[in-house]
């Protein structure tokens, strides 16, 4: 069975730092993986995904993220915190080879401190 | 182009009741799926439709249920509600079932069972 797992349930970064929100997962096929956002009393909105290729995804808002299949990891991260960053973020995974659905982490809440 | 229309958003039920929240997924997207959401448990998988079937289903127990209407609309349904009920409802539409597609999240619905 696939899952997901979001070893950090908050993670500080001073504002201007770098920040990186980890994620690994296990599925028995190939991995879709996504990271997504929620603020405050809100559905989640899509930051980027990995489907095939390059390793280094690049999504919205300037966050990027990078597949390691050794590692099986997918780590989100930002070169530059700004405040606004501060939510909650989600790590998922689907399983390509199956007709499966989408699991989700726990979710780690970013606190970007001014 | 509207994005996913959840209604209505906010819900308060005695318990023993039942409930039945609405999705209207993005114009042309075939696949719904309902999460619930809790502080302690994140986003938990309830189950997934497209095409009117119900494709995958997570493990909530049978007072849990859910339909898709020709038009992709989606509606759950919860019985006899318990305490532990008491959630955000997410529903989120994809374009076709088990693909790298990426899925959009309602708003939710608030959902407190007292």
């Amino acid at each position: 069975a696939q899952s997901v797992a979001q070893p950090e349930d908050q993670v500080n970064v001073a504002e201007g730092n770098p920040l990186t929100v980890k994620c690994t997962y296990s599925v028995s096929g190939n991995p879709y993986l996504f990271w997504y956002v929620q603020y405050p009393n809100r559905g989640l909105q899509f930051l980027l995904k990995y489907i095939t290729g390059d390793n280094l995804v690049k999504g919205s808002y300037g966050f990027e993220a990078e597949f390691n299949k050794s590692q099986t990891s997918f780590h989100l991260k930002k070169p530059s915190a700004l405040v606004s960053d501060s939510a909650l973020y989600f790590c998922a995974v689907r399983d390509m080879n199956r007709d499966d659905k989408i699991i989700f982490g726990k979710g780690t809440r970013l606190h970007i401190l001014p | 182009k509207a994005g996913v229309t959840q209604t209505p958003r906010y819900l308060i039920k005695t318990r023993g009741q039942q409930v039945t929240l609405s999705c209207s997924p993005i114009s042309g997207h075939r696949s719904v799926s309902w999460y619930q959401q809790t502080p302690g448990q994140g986003l938990q998988f309830l189950f997934e439709y497209f095409s009117e079937t119900q494709r995958n289903k997570g493990n909530f127990p049978g007072r849990f249920s859910g339909r898709q209407f020709s038009n992709s609309r989606s509606e759950m349904n919860v019985s006899t509600l318990e305490l532990g009920d008491s959630a955000l409802y997410l529903c989120a539409s994809s374009l076709v079932l088990a693909s790298g597609t990426e899925a959009f999240f309602g708003q939710g619905t608030r959902l407190t069972v007292v």
